[in-house]
C-alpha cells in the first residue's frame, strides 16, 4: 500500500491569484496522477505526472492553468493558476501501487474554495 | 476505456446485504473490474478487483458471469459506516492505464 498526505487540506483563494497543492508519498512510485472532484460530481483527471518527463494532460486540461512538477519518486505539485470561482473543487493525488498491483491509492484531497 | 453503467443510488437497512451492479458492455479481453469507496471528504479507497467468476475478501465480494459484460459488488450485512459512494471501474492498468471514474452509486444505508 502507499500513505498520501496532501497540503493544505482545505484553502480559501482569491481569484487570480494561484495555489500550490503539494503530494508527498511514503514510498517510491513511478506513476502519480491529480484529479479533479467538483461538488457532488465524481472524479476527473486532469493529469498524469510521471519523474522525469512532463506532465501528460488530459482534454480541457492545460498546463498553463495546471503546471505540474515531479522533481523525484515522492513528491509533486499541482498548481491551479489565475484562479475563478469555478476551480472550487477537491484536488486529490493519486499513486500507482508498486509492481504488478492494479490498485491505485488516494490522499485525502485539498478542498479548494474561490471566491 | 469500457464504459460503464451503474445505478446513481440506492438505498438499504442496516444488516442487509446489498447488491451494486454495474454494465460494462465493452470490456475489453484485458480489462480488470475494479471497485472502489468513497467516504465523504476522502479519497476513494480500493474495495475490491476481479477478472471473472468470483472474487472475495474480508470487505465485499464481487461477481463476473461468463461474458464480463456486468459486475456486482456484493456488500454482507451492511452498516451506517458503509454509507458512501461505490465506483466501477474497468481497464487496464498497468502500463501506464490511467483510472477513469464513472458516475458511482450513493449508496445510503438507514438505521
Amino acid at each position: 500500500s502507499a500513505v498520501i498526505s496532501q497540503k493544505p487540506s482545505r484553502d480559501i483563494c482569491q481569484r487570480g491569484t494561484s495555489l500550490t497543492i503539494q503530494c508527498q508519498v511514503d514510498s517510491q512510485v513511478t506513476m502519480m496522477f491529480w484529479y479533479r472532484q467538483q461538488p457532488g460530481q465524481s472524479l476527473t483527471l486532469i493529469a498524469t505526472a510521471n519523474q522525469g518527463s512532463e506532465a501528460t494532460y488530459e482534454s480541457g486540461f492545460v498546463i498553463d492553468k495546471f503546471p505540474i512538477s515531479r522533481p523525484n519518486l515522492t513528491f509533486s505539485t499541482l498548481t491551479v493558476s489565475n484562479m475563478s470561482p469555478e476551480d472550487s473543487s477537491i484536488y486529490l493525488c493519486s499513486v500507482r501501487g508498486r509492481g504488478t498491483e492494479n490498485i491505485q491509492y488516494f490522499g485525502a484531497g485539498t478542498r479548494l474554495s474561490v471566491l | 476505456l469500457a464504459k460503464t453503467t451503474q445505478p446513481i443510488s440506492m438505498d438499504s437497512y442496516e444488516g442487509q446485504e446489498v447488491n451494486i451492479t454495474c454494465s460494462h458492455n465493452n470490456i475489453a479481453t484485458n480489462d480488470y473490474i475494479t471497485w472502489y469507496q468513497q467516504f465523504p471528504s476522502q479519497g476513494p479507497r480500493f474495495i475490491i478487483q476481479g477478472y471473472k467468476t468470483k472474487v472475495t475478501n474480508e470487505v465485499a465480494s464481487l461477481f463476473i458471469p461468463a461474458d464480463r459484460k456486468s459486475s456486482t459488488l456484493s456488500l454482507p450485512r451492511v452498516s451506517l459506516s458503509d454509507t458512501a459512494v461505490y465506483y466501477c471501474l474497468v481497464g487496464i492498468y498497468n502500463q501506464g492505464g490511467k483510472l477513469i471514474f464513472g458516475q458511482g452509486t450513493e449508496l445510503s444505508v438507514k438505521p
